[in-house]
């Protein structure tokens, strides 16, 4: 089985600009969700999808959105970058909502100049 | 706010048993704890969990003490590729509406 797949693997951009950032599940898997890892803050939730809906959601700006599509792929996206903005995202993804035995991608590392 | 605390860095002889503590005095009852480990520049890995019973797979096996306020992951034995960030993770929330809570994470050094 396939593992979760994430694109692109490395994105520069700058200051003012848009991201978004591509997540394939395990085939099967129908929760996915996104961390932001910084060296700084450590790895820190941003969000979870369940078939199709927002179930669950960190501390974060409404700058970073996500959403799912019916086949569980899900797409994260932030606007307007900031320098702090640079980190590695990760997504991670389970077949049951309340199973926590997580899968990760390698995530999409994220530089904003 | 991190619920666990762990060491920054420990090293350990290559088969040898590596003994990771994590501190977590604040849990609560139903609260899980986690292990997950992150090798350079790969996504997290799920190693075990457990809520108060000790728990083993094929991977480690993870000690709770009596009062849940510490557990440890033990690697039986040890080799290089188990050098790593491992991860002392707690589950707050309830089952419909939860959280991850990730420790800082201790750096694992497997010496030949």
């Amino acid at each position: 089985k396939a593992g979760v797949t994430q694109t692109p693997r490395y994105l520069i951009k700058t200051r003012g600009q848009q991201v978004t950032l591509s997540c394939s599940p395990i085939s099967g898997h129908r929760s996915v969700s996104w961390y932001q890892q910084t060296p700084g803050q450590g790895l820190q939730f941003l969000f979870e999808y369940f078939s199709e809906t927002q179930r669950n959601k960190g501390n974060f700006p409404g700058r970073f959105s996500g959403r799912q599509f019916s086949n569980s792929r899900s797409e994260m996206n932030v606007s307007t970058l900031e320098l702090g903005d640079s980190a590695l995202y990760l997504c991670a993804s389970k077949t049951l909502a309340v199973q926590e035995t997580q899968y990760f991608g390698p995530g999409t590392r994220l530089l904003v100049l | 706010d991190a619920k666990t605390t762990q060491p920054p860095s420990m090293d350990c002889a290559e088969g040898r048993a590596a003994n990771l503590p994590c501190n977590h005095s604040t849990i609560s009852g139903n609260e899980y704890v986690y292990w997950y480990r992150q090798i350079h520049s790969q996504g997290p890995q799920y190693i075990i969990h457990g809520l108060k019973n000790n728990e083993t797979n094929e991977m480690a096996s993870l000690i709770i003490t009596e009062d849940r306020k510490s557990s440890t992951l033990i690697l039986p034995h040890a080799t290089l590729r188990d050098t790593a960030v491992y991860y002392c993770i707690v589950r707050v929330g309830g089952d419909s509406n939860y959280q991850l809570i990730w420790g800082a994470g201790t750096k694992l050094i497997i010496k030949p």
